[in-house]
């Protein structure tokens, strides 16, 4: 499945350092999403970006930066994170605008704070 | 607010043994409703779907009945197998949703549903 993909699959990060997770969709869609997925935790929706503007912050805390340069391309930018951000951070996308419209999702970067 | 509630977990069969996990919700409006399956090791598929009362999803053996009645939309397989263990969420979206909830999915806490040969 290559309609939405995301880089790297596995990222280890100190405290301190600054990195930024990537997410393509090669589907036409123009919503995109960024979801957190922890153990033994309901699936969190983060970022909503509808036509490239953000529709939704679901009280991300400001470590987390989301950065959506066209409709294709989104990004996660973090900083200074602590170790309970350790998860799997999901990209999905769909079509934009009002409707009913199921998601299809990345298969996620597995980060990793030490 | 619309929410999703599924059978809680883990699931443990036997390969060939009928599998149901039940999946109900409330929502404001006429929602569509999806199920979806992780894999270990990677993102959501969207296994099936149901955008209106009485459809019925199905894919890969799987189905699901849009109950309106019962406000439910339990999966179904018949002979399930070892390759099917995965986790399963349940998940509606408001077509009619205004203002900045258009799109969103709402998940269920997912079901872990484990086969063993």
């Amino acid at each position: 499945e290559t309609g939405v993909t995301q880089t790297p699959r596995h990222l280890v990060m100190g405290m301190t350092n600054k990195k930024s997770l990537k997410c393509e969709q090669h589907l036409g869609h123009n919503a995109m999403y960024w979801y957190k997925q922890s153990a033994k935790k309901p699936l969190e929706l983060m970022f909503v970006y509808n036509f490239k503007e953000q529709t939704e912050n679901n009280s991300v805390p400001s470590r987390f930066s989301p950065e959506c340069p066209n409709s294709s391309h989104l990004f996660l930018h973090l900083h200074t994170l602590q170790p309970e951000d350790s998860a799997l951070y999901l990209c999905a996308s769909s079509q934009g605008g009002q409707g009913s419209y199921e998601q299809y999702f990345g298969p996620g970067t597995r980060l990793t704070v030490t | 607010g619309d929410s999703v509630t599924q059978m809680e977990g883990p699931v443990t069969l036997s390969e060939e043994a009928f599998l149901t996990i039940n999946c109900t919700y409330t929502a404001t409006g006429y929602p569509s409703l999806f199920w979806y399956v992780q894999y270990p090791g990677e993102g959501l598929q969207l296994l099936l779907k149901a955008t209106k009362a009485d459809d019925k999803g199905s894919n890969k053996g799987f189905e699901a009945t849009y109950r309106k009645e019962t406000t439910s939309f339990h999966l179904e397989k018949g002979s399930v197998q070892v390759s099917d263990s995965a986790v399963y969420f349940c998940a509606l979206s408001d077509p009619h949703a205004g203002g900045t909830s258009y799109g969103k999915l709402t998940f269920g806490q997912g079901t872990i549903l484990t086969v063993h040969p």
